[in-house]
């Protein structure tokens, strides 16, 4: 099973300024990596797939990069609306998938 | 639009069964593969299964292989999770989730997501 490890566990920016959320794969997911947003008592919503492709509908400042085994979220000058929980998925290994244990982004 | 709402969570006892239905509208199901993903209270999200477009291959986590059952009805637009000899480590939201990718095979990220449904395992 390919393991997913997101950091930091916790993350505390200022609205304005940006967040990097960090994904590092087990062994190689190629960029079948994708990020998903979820707020308290609603379900997960797709923000990036194929590592770096914004869903429809994302605004551009979420973004990500990487490939192999090391990925990045980043958020650009953070809105009120962008303090949620954040996961990263691997699909690489499908037809079975793993998720990060997800990062808090919380308001400083 | 696009819409996937889940029902048939609820309380049950360990050892128990417990049917899941997740309605689909809005896109041509029997092109999407579909999923299941669950969330224990407080915790992060877990893979549980997945079905292809045609219904003809099934997926399982380890968890629950072998007690639980996924189908679907592509006539009704309907997804299903048969859940049998629950545990308490069953207790969890489940979402169904819809595949981006419409070539109907298991692959790729989740797009749309139901609002979940409640189960809660205890005696």
């Amino acid at each position: 099973e390919i393991v997913m490890t997101q950091s930091p566990a916790t993350l505390s920016v200022s609205p304005g300024e940006r967040a990097t959320l960090s994904c590092r794969a087990s062994q190689t997911v190629n960029s079948n990596l994708a990020w998903y947003q979820q707020k308290p008592g609603q379900a997960p919503r797709l923000l990036i797939y194929r590592a770096s492709t914004r869903a429809t509908g994302i605004p551009a400042r979420f973004s990500g990069s990487g490939s192999g085994t090391e990925f990045t979220l980043t958020i650009s000058s953070l809105q009120s609306e962008d303090f949620a929980f954040y996961y990263c998925q691997q699909y690489n290994n499908w037809p079975t998938f793993t998720f990060g244990q997800g990062t808090k982004l919380e308001i400083k | 639009e696009v819409q996937l709402v889940e029902s048939g969570g609820g309380l049950v006892q360990p050892g128990g069964s417990l049917r899941l239905s997740c309605a689909a509208s809005g896109f041509t199901f029997s092109n999407y593969a579909m999923s299941w993903v669950r969330q224990a209270p407080g915790k992060g999200l877990e893979w549980v299964s997945a079905i292809s477009g045609s219904g003809g291959s099934t997926y399982y986590a380890d968890s629950v292989k072998g007690r639980f059952t996924i189908s679907r009805d592509n006539s009704k637009n309907t997804l299903y999770m048969q859940m049998d000899s629950l545990r308490a480590e069953d207790t969890a939201v489940y979402y169904c989730a819809k595949f981006y990718d419409g070539s109907g095979y298991c692959r790729g990220a989740f797009d749309i997501w139901g609002q979940g449904t409640m189960v809660t395992v205890s005696s």
